[in-house]
């Protein structure tokens, strides 16, 4: 069965700091990936998804996923963190034999001014 | 603009009383689904529809039904409230493409009391 595992539950970081959020999966078949974002008091919202083509994929808001292959983590990445990504992420996989989307359990990040 | 509409953002309910949570959708997408988000567990599914009158449950079903007499609603009915029914509650809808995302409503906060 699929599942999706992001092991960093609560991340806090300084302004400008890297950001990296871990998001490991098993999928059975075509390999399609999520990222959704949900800032506080706001609907949850797509920020990134890869499903073919160019393994490394660019989001919304600088934030950036590279796919290396299939069972390798697809990691959420972005450079210099601002204190508006303040929010919880969610990684995503659709399950391989119906509509359902299946989600992590989410990692809440605070940025520091 | 796709759009998912919840029809209440915040409620408060007594113990024992059936509650229906509304969810509308404007882009004619197949599936739909019900989450429920809780700190610390991500989103879990509740149950999911994939056409009019088609429903599965989810990961969490119990104490819960659904009801999906048109393609663009999709009402979560709690029979009887408890306490441990108090969360948000989110629903979504997507395409039956699995490369596609799902779009999600605001959420309903419902209390239990």
């Amino acid at each position: 069965a699929q599942s999706v595992s992001q092991h960093n539950h609560h991340v806090i970081l300084s302004e400008a700091a890297s950001l990296e959020l871990g998001c490991n999966y098993s999928y059975g078949g075509t390999v399609n990936l999520f990222w959704y974002v949900q800032y506080p008091g706001q609907h949850l919202q797509l920020l990134l998804k890869y499903f073919s083509g160019d393994p490394l994929v660019k989001g919304i808001k600088g934030f950036e996923a590279e796919f290396i292959k299939s069972k390798f983590p697809f990691n959420l990445r972005k450079p210099s963190v601002q204190w508006s990504d303040t929010a919880e992420y969610f990684c995503a996989v659709p399950s391989s034999n119906t509509g359902k989307l299946i989600f992590g359990q989410g990692t809440t990040l605070q940025v520091k001014p | 603009d796709v759009k998912v509409t919840q029809s209440s953002r915040y409620l408060v309910k007594r113990t024992g009383e059936k509650v229906f949570l509304e969810c509308v959708q404007d882009m004619d997408h197949e599936n739909m689904f019900w989450y429920r988000q809780d700190p610390g567990l991500g989103l879990r599914l509740i149950y999911f529809s994939y056409d009019v009158k088609m429903k599965e449950k989810g990961d969490i079903p119990e104490g819960y039904s659904v009801s999906r007499e048109k393609k663009e609603r999709f009402s979560l009915i709690l029979e009887s409230a408890s306490t441990n029914q108090t969360s948000m509650y989110l629903c979504a809808s997507r395409t039956r493409q699995a490369n596609t995302e799902a779009f999600f409503g605001q959420g309903t906060r419902l209390t239990v009391v």
